[in-house]
């Protein structure tokens, strides 16, 4: 089945400092999602990218759709503590099809 | 307020006993969708809906069962033939027309 691969598990920032992930895929998917999960809550939708090479901002949040639609990356510009949670990166690969996630990564900012 | 509603938040229940876990949603979505949580694993698929009366089997299907007989209500049930039942368990809906998923908050099952 489709897997979508998230590493490292966990990733630690100093305050202030930027941070990318990656997700990766040997599928093709048609839409990219990312999520951001605080302890013992649901996941909210940080950014979606519908389409091969989007680049899409949410104030400190960017976000882009690999152009050959296997990969996306999250990047966190200038953390701050309250970024601090687990990051999913979450994709369809068409029409009715399931939504497929990562495993997360784990983010602690240091102040 | 529009949202996905899941009840309650914390559940405990005897082993050998059965469970349903309530997902409302009032956003008017079409695709329902129902994970399970444990620590380092991820989110994995249990169940999923398209449409009303119609559901289909996720990765890990087995030991749960859903029913989808009205468009904003999808519970799952946690039954005695799941192994390790004791997980967070979180619902979430689509819209037909974009690729976007909308997550509850989660019901923390403990089975002891």
């Amino acid at each position: 089945g489709q897997q979508l691969n998230q590493s490292p598990q966990s990733m630690f920032i100093q305050e202030g400092e930027d941070v990318s992930m990656n997700c990766t895929s040997s599928s093709i998917f048609n839409t990219w999602l990312w999520y951001k999960q605080d302890p013992g809550e649901g996941p909210v939708l940080l950014i979606a990218l519908y389409k091969a090479g989007e680049l899409t901002s949410n104030g400190r949040l960017t976000a882009q759709f690999g152009i050959t639609r296997k990969d996306s990356f999250l990047n966190i510009s200038a953390s701050i503590p309250s970024d601090v949670g687990i990051y999913f990166c979450a994709g369809f690969t068409g029409a009715n099809s399931k939504l497929t996630f990562g495993k997360g990564i784990t983010l602690s900012v240091r102040p | 307020d529009g949202g996905i509603t899941q009840s309650p938040k914390y559940l405990f229940r005897k082993e050998g006993q059965n469970v349903t876990l309530s997902c409302e949603q009032n956003l008017n979505h079409d695709a329902m969708y129902w994970y399970r949580q444990d620590p380092g694993q991820g989110l994995r698929l249990i169940y999923y809906s398209q449409i009303v009366n119609d559901f289909q089997k996720g990765d890990i299907a087995e030991g749960y069962s859903v029913s989808r007989e009205k468009k904003e209500s999808f519970p799952l049930t946690v039954t005695s033939a799941q192994k390790n039942p004791t997980a967070f368990y979180l619902c979430a809906s689509s819209p037909r027309d974009r690729y976007e998923a909308f997550f509850g908050q989660g019901t923390r099952l403990t089975v002891v």
